[in-house]
C-alpha cells in the first residue's frame, strides 16, 4: 500500500486551522496512525485507527476518514505544532508503509 | 515509566555489519513485537521488519530480507537488529519501536549508523 500525503509543507501560522491529507492507494480500512517528528527527536503517536487520539495527545489534534482518504487536522497551532508529520498503515502489511511526510512551518 | 534505549552512534566501513541494541524498561518485553524504522539524513521513514519476542518470530521489508538479521534477548529485555553488508546508503537513524495493537506507541531514541570509507 502506497500512502500519498499532501501538501508536501504547509505554511501557516499559530492560531490558524491545519489540514493534513493522507491518501491510501487501496483501502486500509480505519488501521491509520499519524505521528508528529521534531527535530532531533523519535516521532510521537499522534492517532492511531485513524481517529483515536494517542494517551496524552491535546484535543486540538483529531483524525478522521476511513478507507483511502485520511485527515490530520489541528484546530488551532500552537508554536509547539510546527513539525513534521506522517501518516501509516497497518491494515495490509508486511510491509507496514509510511507517507512521504507533511512539513507545518511557521509563515 | 516506559522506556526504549538504543546503543550509540556507530562509523561503519562498507561491507561491515553493525549490530544495534534496544533495550525496553518498565513493561513485559515479550507481550508486544518490536518493529525497526530507518531514516536517512533529511528523508522520511522507512520500515525494515519486526520481531516477535515471545516466539523470536520475525519479518522483514522485500529490501532488507536475507541482509538484517532482527534477534531478541527476553531475559534482560533486549533487542537487537543487525544489517550485514553495509553500503554508504544504509546511512541513516535507526529506530526501534513498540508495537501496540495499532500502531507504534513507543519509540526509542534512534541509533545513528554511519558508513564511509
Amino acid at each position: 500500500v502506497v500512502l500519498t500525503q499532501s501538501p508536501a509543507t504547509l505554511s501557516l501560522s499559530p492560531g490558524e486551522r491545519a489540514t493534513l491529507s493522507c491518501r491510501a492507494s487501496q483501502s486500509v480500512r480505519s488501521l491509520l496512525a499519524w505521528y508528529q517528528q521534531k527535530p532531533g527527536q523519535a516521532p510521537r503517536l499522534l492517532i492511531y485507527d485513524a481517529d483515536k487520539r494517542a494517551t496524552g495527545v491535546p484535543a486540538r489534534f483529531s483524525g478522521s476518514g476511513s478507507g483511502t482518504d485520511f485527515t490530520l487536522t489541528i484546530s488551532s497551532l500552537e508554536p509547539e505544532d510546527f513539525a513534521v508529520y506522517y501518516c501509516q498503515q497497518r491494515s495490509n502489511w508486511p510491509p507496514c508503509s509510511f507517507g512521504q511526510g507533511t512539513r507545518l512551518e511557521i509563515k | 515509566q516506559v522506556h526504549l534505549v538504543q546503543s550509540g552512534a556507530e562509523v561503519k566501513k562498507p561491507g561491515a555489519s553493525v549490530k544495534v541494541t534496544c533495550k525496553a524498561s518498565g513493561y513485559t518485553f515479550k507481550d508486544y513485537y518490536m518493529h525497526w524504522v530507518r531514516q536517512a539524513p533529511g528523508q522520511g521513514l522507512e520500515w525494515m521488519g519486526w520481531i516477535n519476542p515471545d516466539s523470536g518470530g520475525t519479518n522483514f521489508a522485500q529490501e532488507f530480507q536475507g541482509r538484517v538479521t532482527l534477534t531478541s534477548d527476553t531475559s534482560i529485555s533486549t533487542a537487537y537488529m543487525e544489517i550485514s553488508g553495509l553500503r554508504s546508503d544504509d546511512t541513516a537513524l535507526y529506530y526501534c519501536a513498540r508495537a501496540a495493537p495499532r500502531a507504534f506507541d513507543l519509540w526509542g531514541q534512534g541509533t545513528m549508523v554511519a558508513v564511509s570509507s
